[in-house]
């Protein structure tokens, strides 16, 4: 089945411990990308990867990182967490970054505390 | 920057009614415009892409159309059933800003049996 995979789905943390969050996907998608949703806020892009190795900042990037090491993967890092990221998280990919239908996981619910 | 407004916020319909989401954009310049469904608690699930050649797409009950110049899209869903009822996000993808999507806020449709 196609899908994205996100892990874990809910994670409650203290401030300023790492911690990854992984996103997978079983297409060959070229493009992926980092979402969080806040209410009143929407949706807003965080990176995003137009291929292996090629990642690029979203609207609000601070705090975070990616990498990009392999096609199938795309795990968010976030070095020292802190309460303000708190916020439901999205991971998505699409064939190519234009044109082309988006897939979404499920989502990780981030508590930092 | 790009912005993106749904309006209405939250609508509520009884069933079999036929109607419109409105997505509104500021940057008239896009690649293509996609309409996703939320559910609460899930991820996002594509409805329909439109890119920035064409002006509408058809998916059974829903259509979509576009008009770059106005800066508009809506989401016409016909004869509306109760399992329509969930969060209606519109995301475009902005010339100029390759990988970039930014998202609308969605408007929460309630389809009452």
């Amino acid at each position: 089945e196609a899908q994205v995979t996100q892990n874990p789905r809910y994670l409650i943390t203290v401030t300023g411990k790492k911690l990854t969050v992984t996103c997978s996907q079983n297409m060959n998608h070229e493009y992926m990308s980092w979402y969080r949703q806040d209410p009143g806020l929407g949706l807003r892009q965080i990176y995003y990867s137009m291929n292996v190795e090629v990642t690029d900042k979203g609207d609000v990037p601070e705090g975070y990182k990616v990498s990009r090491k392999e096609k199938r993967n795309f795990p968010l890092i976030l070095e020292s967490p802190s309460p303000n990221q708190t916020s439901l998280y999205f991971c998505a990919s699409s064939s190519v970054w234009v044109n082309t239908e988006a897939f979404f996981g499920q989502g990780t619910r981030l508590t930092v505390v | 920057k790009q912005e993106v407004t749904q309006i209405p916020a939250a609508l509520s319909v009884p069933e079999g009614e036929n109607l419109v989401l409105n997505c509104s954009f500021t940057d008239s310049a896009i690649y293509n415009l996609q309409w996703f469904r939320q559910d609460p608690g899930k991820g996002l699930t594509s409805l329909l892409l439109i890119q920035s050649s064409q002006r509408e797409q058809t998916s059974g009950r829903l259509n979509a159309s576009l008009d770059k110049s106005s800066g508009r899209s809506t989401l016409y869903i016909a004869a509306s059933q109760p399992g329509d009822s969930a969060t209606y996000l519109c995301a475009v993808i902005s010339g100029g800003s390759a990988g970039k999507s930014t998202f609308g806020d969605g408007t929460t449709l309630t389809v009452k049996p």
